[in-house]
Formats: C-alpha cells, structure tokens, sequence
C-alpha cells in the first residue's frame, strides 16, 4: 500500500527566503512522485513528477525535488520565495502502474511574508 | 483544448435533494476520477473509471453514484444530499500517471 505524509499544514517564509516543503512516502513497490500546487479557487496543476530518471527533478516556477529512497523522502524546494508562490502544495504518490490510484497528502499551506 | 471542465462552479442544496456534478474533458483520456477536498485532509477519491462503461469505488463512495457512458463524460451524482458532504469537489483526468484537474465545484449542503 501507498501513503504519503506532509510534514507541516502551514509554513511561512519570508521574500526571498528558502522554501522547504516536506514529502514523506511509504510504498511497498517503486513509486512515481509527484507534487502538485492549487492557488486559491483553482484546481490542481502539475509542479514536478519523478519517475525513476533524475532523482533531482526541476519543475516550474523554480522548484525542485529530491528523490531519497534511504530516507523515503521528496521534499520539495525553492531557494528564493516569492510572493506569487503563496498557495497550496500537494505531495502524490503512485505505484509503477498506470491504472493504481494516486494517492495525496493532506497538503501545505505556503504562506510569504514581505 | 479546455481540459477538464466541471459545472457548476457553486451549488447550495438542502438536505435530502440530489443533483449531479458535471464533469468533462476533451483530451480523450480513459482514466478520470472525482476527489473531494475538505480542510486538513487533502484530497479523497471518491469514485474513479478506467475507460467507458468501467467505474469503481475510491476510499470515501457512500452517498455518490458514477456513470461513464462515454470517455468524455464523466458526472457524479448526489442522491439525497448531506450536510457531511459539504465540501469542494474536483475531477480529474489522466494521462501517464499525471493528473489534469478541473477548476472545482464548491457545494454546500444546509
């Protein structure tokens, strides 16, 4: 079975500071990994996904991700925030099928302080 | 291409009325699935279908009905609405493991 837990509801950084979200999975096969962002009354949209190439993924808007099998981790990162990045951060986890269920955390609020 | 499309946006229903949520995409994707999103407990999957005519149970089903008669189409029925299902409600479709959300349909049940 597939789980994936975030680490912190709600994290505030301040402009131009590091962001660092957290991303915990557990999965009993190789997992793909995702992370996706919802600003406020929008629907999901994809960040960034590992598949199993790079364990270092580089999505849009200037964030990445690290694969971690030792720590089952893929927190995600921006070295500079901005404040357009203030949203909502889901981390996803699926097993190597195309037909299994993708699995969701229960999200990270980003919040930027001026 | 509009992707996925879900109507309405808003909806206020009383308890004990049904309606249906609309849900459709034009990206000829098979897998489509309708997720409900409460505060602090991300996104639960409520029904999912593989392709047309094929539907099954996600993690939170009672109280929804789903029907695929076609790959575009894809609506989520309440049957006698609750105030436990008061929440935002979103489809989605899938491609290669990457998901593709609509925009969200907010429902209030009173």
């Amino acid at each position: 079975a597939q789980s994936v837990t975030q680490l912190g509801s709600h994290v505030s950084v301040s402009e131009g500071a590091l962001v660092l979200l957290r991303c915990n999975y557990s999965s009993s096969v190789p997992p793909y990994l995702f992370w996706y962002v919802q600003y406020p009354n929008q629907g999901l949209q994809l960040l960034l996904k590992y598949t199993s190439a790079a364990t270092l993924v580089k999505g849009i808007n200037g964030f990445e991700a690290e694969f971690k099998k030792s720590e089952t981790s893929f927190h995600l990162t921006k070295p500079s925030a901005h404040m357009s990045d203030a949203a909502e951060y889901f981390c996803a986890v699926t097993p190597y099928s195309s037909a299994s269920k993708i699995i969701f955390g229960s999200g990270t609020r980003l919040s930027i302080r001026p | 291409n509009a992707g996925v499309t879900q109507t309405p946006k808003f909806q206020v229903l009383k308890t004990g009325q049904s309606m249906t949520l609309q849900c459709a995409q034009d990206m000829n994707h098979e897998y489509m699935s309708w997720y409900r999103q409460d505060p602090g407990m991300g996104l639960r999957l409520i029904h999912y279908s593989v392709g047309a005519g094929i539907t099954d149970q996600g993690e939170v089903p009672n109280g929804y009905n789903v029907s695929r008669s076609t790959t575009e189409d894809f609506p989520l029925r309440l049957l006698s609405a609750a105030p436990s299902q008061t929440s935002v409600y979103f489809c989605a479709s899938r491609e290669e493991n990457i998901q593709y959300f609509g925009a969200g349909t907010r429902l209030s049940v009173l």
